[in-house]
Order: C-alpha cells, then structure tokens, then sequence
C-alpha cells in the first residue's frame, strides 16, 4: 500500500497566518493526490484535487502544491472557521490511502 | 446540486451485518462512480471500495484489499441508492461512514460527500 506520511497533526495558528500542511507519499504517485477539511456533523469538503488544482468554489486562499512526492497545502488569511481536520488522500494506486490528519486550531 | 445522505442502523452486535445505504438527490446515479470511506474512532480515514453506475453495461466494482472478502457494493438506479454490506462485523468496524461521488477525468477525487453515519459494533 501507498503510505502518506501528514504533518504535522496538530497546528495552532492565529486569525491572518498562513499555514502549511505537508503529506509525503511512500513512492511516486504523479499528481493523484486530493485534498479535503473535515468538520464535526459536516459533508466532508474537497478543497484540493490533482495536487495543485482548486476545487470549484472554495477560496483562493487555499493553495496546494508538489515536489517530487511531497505535497502541501497552504492557507492564507487564516479565517475563524478554517478551525477543522485537513486529510491528504493519494488516488495512485489501491487501496486509495489517507494521510492521519491534520487538526488546525485557530487561537 | 447532488447531495448524499447515508442512513442505516447505529448499533450492531458482533457477528452480525452492517447495511448501509446512500440516498442520491439531485443528479443522476448513473454514469457515476461511487465511493464509501470510513472513519474510525482515532480519526484514521479509510477507503472502503467503490462502484460504477453503469447504464448499459455491468457495474465496476473496486474493493480495498483488506476488506474485499467482507464488503460488497450495490447500486439500485430505480431508487437512486448505493448500498454497502460489511459481514461478520467486529469492534474494529465502529465507525463513521461516509459515501461520496467521485470524480473522474485525468485524474480522481471525491467532490461530492454526505455528512456520514455512526456505526457502533458492540455487544
């Protein structure tokens, strides 16, 4: 199986920082990564899909990028509500694994 | 837009079967693919397996390795509901499960999302 190594798991930012998640893949996976926020009693959201491309809808803020097989998204402006769970998710190859998690606390 | 929503029982007993279903509104069930993913009480999130709506052909399915013996997928186009079935369900089963569409064209991602179930093995 692919494994996706996320960092870090924890995050504690103020409203207006820019932050940035990192999700490294155990072997090449070209640009097959996706990433989503996960909110308590919300649909999950995508925010990021082939590593660089912004979902339909979501904001600008929102930025992901590659190198080699590491991958990161970035958030500017940090809002109140950006408070949530951040999953990296590699569609390469089956099984189609998720990193563990990023849980961002916004101070 | 289309919206998911996933229903089924909270509470089952170890050994038994989850059946799970996932009620699609607001854009056709075929032609699509379709996904369910789980995440446990640790916040881990897995891929359950995925299955393809197809209006002239046999469905696709996709399984997770690991689970392929004890999870199977269907898709009912006349109600507008995919279905999953976990047999012989442990404690390690105790999730919340989401469905999701997923999105394909060079590349895949799952854009569309229910709000998810609990499910809790116990006895």
């Amino acid at each position: 199986d692919i494994q996706l190594t996320q960092s870090p798991s924890f995050l504690s930012a103020s409203v207006g920082d820019r932050i940035a998640i990192t999700c490294r893949a155990s072997q090449g996976i070209l640009y097959h990564l996706a990433w989503y926020r996960l909110k308590p009693g919300e649909a999950p959201r995508l925010l990021i899909r082939a590593a660089s491309t912004l979902q339909s809808g979501v904001p600008s803020r929102f930025s992901g990028s590659k190198s080699g097989t590491e991958f990161t998204l970035t958030i500017n402006s940090l809002l109140p509500e950006d408070s949530a769970t951040y999953y990296c998710q590699q569609l390469h190859g089956n099984p189609y694994t998720f990193g563990k998690g990023t849980r961002l606390e916004i101070k | 837009q289309v919206q998911l929503q996933e229903s089924g029982p909270g509470l089952l007993e170890p050994s038994e079967t989850l059946s799970l279903t996932c009620s699609v509104s607001g854009g056709s069930i075929t032609s699509a693919y379709w996904t369910w993913i789980r995440q446990s009480p640790g916040k881990d999130l897995e891929w359950l397996g995925s299955i393809y709506s197809s209006l002239y052909y046999e469905n696709t399915i996709d399984h997770n390795p690991s689970l392929r013996r004890r999870v199977s997928l269907s898709v009912d186009t006349t109600k507008s509901r995919i279905s999953l079935e976990v047999t012989s369900v442990t404690t390690a089963d105790t999730a919340v499960y989401f469905c999701a569409r997923e999105g394909r064209n060079d590349y895949r991602y799952l854009d569309v999302w229910g709000k998810g179930i609990s499910v809790t093995v116990s006895s």
